[in-house]
């Protein structure tokens, strides 16, 4: 089955510089990545995400990056405020499933 | 539009006793699917539900199942509870069509087994 693969477990970044989290997915059916954000004692929020046939989408401060052929995508945060800290997942699907395959998450902290 | 909810929000049960979580989708969604959350194992699926029907099915033992009604409330049923089904139960809504759709979740039922 899938396996998708999330570094870091843990950012740190200074208010206003920029964060990168990055996934890898095994399957090359896979066609479908979303990010959510999930706070404490909440569930997770959709905040972006990319299908297989385009190779970046850009919302506001928030920009997902789509490599095919590499199979991995990134989450970009530019610009971060304090109220981004939260716990960040990647997923992926494949074909028409709703099952999402899920990282491990990173606890991102945006210290002032 | 109302987003999904979960009732109950936390509940404490004992080894051996099941338990039943429901789900109400945003409306007009007609897919339904849960997914379990632990420390340990991150997020899983579990299984999904689309017009009353099973669609899709994790790695999960018998003892956890599932329904969805015609107005595409879904529950979610663990029997003979285990300590380590402690976890948080979440469901995520999506309109279910043809093309892999954005999923929407809710705020999760905590579940304690003790």
């Amino acid at each position: 089955g899938e396996n998708v693969e999330q570094h870091p477990s843990t950012l740190s970044v200074q208010e206003g510089d920029s964060a990168v989290i990055k996934c890898t997915y095994s399957d090359s059916a896979s066609n479908y990545f979303p990010w959510y954000k999930q706070e404490l004692g909440k569930g997770p929020q959709l905040i972006i995400d990319i299908r297989s046939n385009v190779g970046e989408k850009k919302d506001q401060r928030i920009a997902v990056t789509l490599n095919k052929t590499a199979k991995h995508f990134s989450l970009h945060i530019t610009e971060t405020q304090p109220e981004d800290s939260a716990v960040y997942f990647c997923a992926a699907s494949t074909g028409t499933a709703s099952k999402l395959t899920f990282g491990t998450g990173t606890r991102l902290q945006v210290t002032l | 539009k109302a987003g999904v909810t979960q009732t109950p929000r936390y509940l404490i049960k004992t080894r051996g006793q099941q338990v039943t979580l429901s789900c109400s989708p945003i409306s007009g969604h007609r897919s339904v699917s849960w997914y379990q959350q632990t420390p340990g194992q991150g997020l899983q699926f579990l299984f999904e539900y689309f017009s009353e029907t099973q669609r899709n099915k994790g790695n999960f033992p018998g003892r956890f199942s599932g329904r969805q009604f015609s107005n595409s409330r879904s529950e979610m049923n663990v029997s003979t509870l285990e300590l380590g089904d402690s976890a948080l139960y979440l469901c995520a809504s999506s309109t279910g069509g043809t093309t892999t759709n954005e999923q929407f979740f809710g705020p999760g039922t905590r579940l304690t087994v003790l």
